[in-house]
């Protein structure tokens, strides 16, 4: 079964700190990888994706991930955290061969002042 | 301007009670989606259409209805609304290909009472 795994709820980050949200997928086939983020009462806009190519992924606001087929990961970062980066963001995977996708749990960003 | 729209965006009802939640895109996209947001379960998949008259269930699809009439409609039915319906909906479309990102729409908030 195919399933995308956030471990962590919540992350706290000083402001200008390198972030990095955790996530790690299960599917069958070739995975076609998705970061999201959703402010307060909006809904999800795209960040990045990982289709195939360079493992390392670079998105909109600065955001990056890294693909690691062993570690089936597909970790979000940045090098220096802003306060405007607070917000919700959900991982999300796609099979090479299905028609739906998975998405995770979600983790709740915070950056401190 | 390119988007998804929704109408209601927030919608109280009574159980039993029939209700729609429209979905339309201007995009001429042939993917479209319906996804509910729950507080720890992140967003899982309803219903999907890859084009006009094809719909698919998701994860969730029970007591749910969608229709794929047009390209650019894909309306949610709730036929006989429960309590553990009250939820947070999002609709989405893409152009077709599965290595494309997803455009989503601002959510209706739905409460079942």
């Amino acid at each position: 079964a195919q399933s995308v795994a956030q471990p962590e709820d919540q992350v706290n980050v000083a402001e200008g700190n390198p972030l990095t949200v955790k996530c790690t997928y299960s599917v069958s086939g070739n995975p076609y990888l998705f970061w999201y983020v959703q402010y307060p009462n909006r809904g999800l806009q795209f960040l990045l994706k990982y289709i195939t190519g360079d493992n390392l992924v670079k998105g909109s606001y600065g955001f990056e991930a890294e693909f690691n087929k062993s570690q089936t990961s597909f970790h979000l970062k940045k090098p220096s955290a802003l306060v405007s980066d607070s917000a919700l963001y959900f991982c999300a995977v796609r099979d090479s061969a299905g028609n739906q996708f998975y998405f995770g749990t979600g983790t709740s960003l915070t950056v401190i002042p | 301007e390119a988007q998804v729209t929704q109408n209601p965006r927030y919608l109280i009802t009574v159980t039993g009670k029939k209700l729609t939640v429209t979905c339309s895109q201007n995009m001429n996209h042939e993917y479209m989606s319906w996804y509910r947001q729950d507080p720890g379960l992140g967003l899982r998949q309803i219903y999907y259409s890859m084009n006009v008259e094809v719909t698919d269930k998701g994860d969730v699809p029970e007591g749910y209805k969608v229709s794929r009439k047009e390209k650019r409609n894909f309306p949610l039915i709730l036929e006989s609304p429960s309590p553990n319906q009250t939820s947070l909906y999002f609709c989405a479309s893409l152009p077709g290909w599965n290595t494309d990102t997803q455009y989503f729409g601002p959510g209706t908030r739905l409460t079942v009472l």
